[in-house]
């Protein structure tokens, strides 16, 4: 069992909707959450990380960590065609990062 | 700000020779983190390298090997390349205390041919 999972995709949705991107991990353990987007031929980028449980929002994007069921989520609220993109989860855990296999998104005007 | 700075963004190499990546990280950063992403397994630690010592390292082969210099600078390794080799390396800078924002750069793509 991978350590952490995603649903590589691909996500197809038209402009404006909303976006539900998951992840789920093994090791009740990991604190450390994170999101990242990457653009094809692009290094990843931080979206937003969050410590423990909980949620956090910025602008138009949301995460959410349920530590009980071990589940991490990223929500994009009116989504743009400029969203598209490959979206990682990710695990900060000593001191290295653990990816999910990331999830490609396609955002349709 | 500068970001994290790889070179060269792109290589071809021939099965059993060996490369050497290069690696800039954010000024005032001493963390680098090496990962190498491919179709199937995706985005995978390489090591990681703070004040000139590896303290991470992951599950590869002692071919990979890697170095960080006074400056910060990082180098990666890969002797007798192979075919399953050719992938998009990243390079990640952080400052490395517990650090939770690593920035990465562009990466190289290496081909092994």
């Amino acid at each position: 069992q991978k350590e952490v999972e995603q649903d590589p995709g691909p996500l197809s949705v038209p402009e404006g909707a909303i976006v539900s991107l998951n992840c789920t991990y093994s090791n009740s353990a990991f604190q450390y959450f994170m999101w990242y987007r990457q653009y094809s031929r692009k290094g990843p980028e931080l979206l937003m990380y969050t410590y423990s449980s909980g949620n956090k929002e910025d602008g138009r994007f949301t995460a959410q960590v349920d530590k009980s069921s071990k589940y991490i989520s990223l929500f994009i609220r009116d989504s743009q065609p400029s969203d598209s993109a490959t979206y990682l989860c990710a695990i900060l855990f000593t001191g290295k990062l653990i990816f999910g296999q990331g999830t490609t998104l396609q955002v349709k005007p | 700000k500068a970001g994290v700075t790889q070179t060269p963004r792109y290589l071809i190499k021939t099965r059993g020779q060996q490369v050497t990546l290069s690696c800039s990280p954010i000024s005032g950063h001493r963390s680098v983190s090496w990962y190498q992403q491919t179709p199937g397994q995706g985005l995978q630690f390489l090591f990681e390298y703070f004040s000139e010592t590896q303290r991470n390292k992951g599950n590869f082969p002692g071919r990979f090997s890697g170095r960080q210099f006074s400056n910060s600078r990082s180098e990666m390794n890969v002797s007798t390349l192979e075919l399953g080799d050719s992938a998009l390396y990243l390079c990640a800078s952080s400052n490395g205390q517990g650090g939770t924002e690593a920035f990465f750069g562009q990466g190289t793509r290496l081909t092994v041919v």
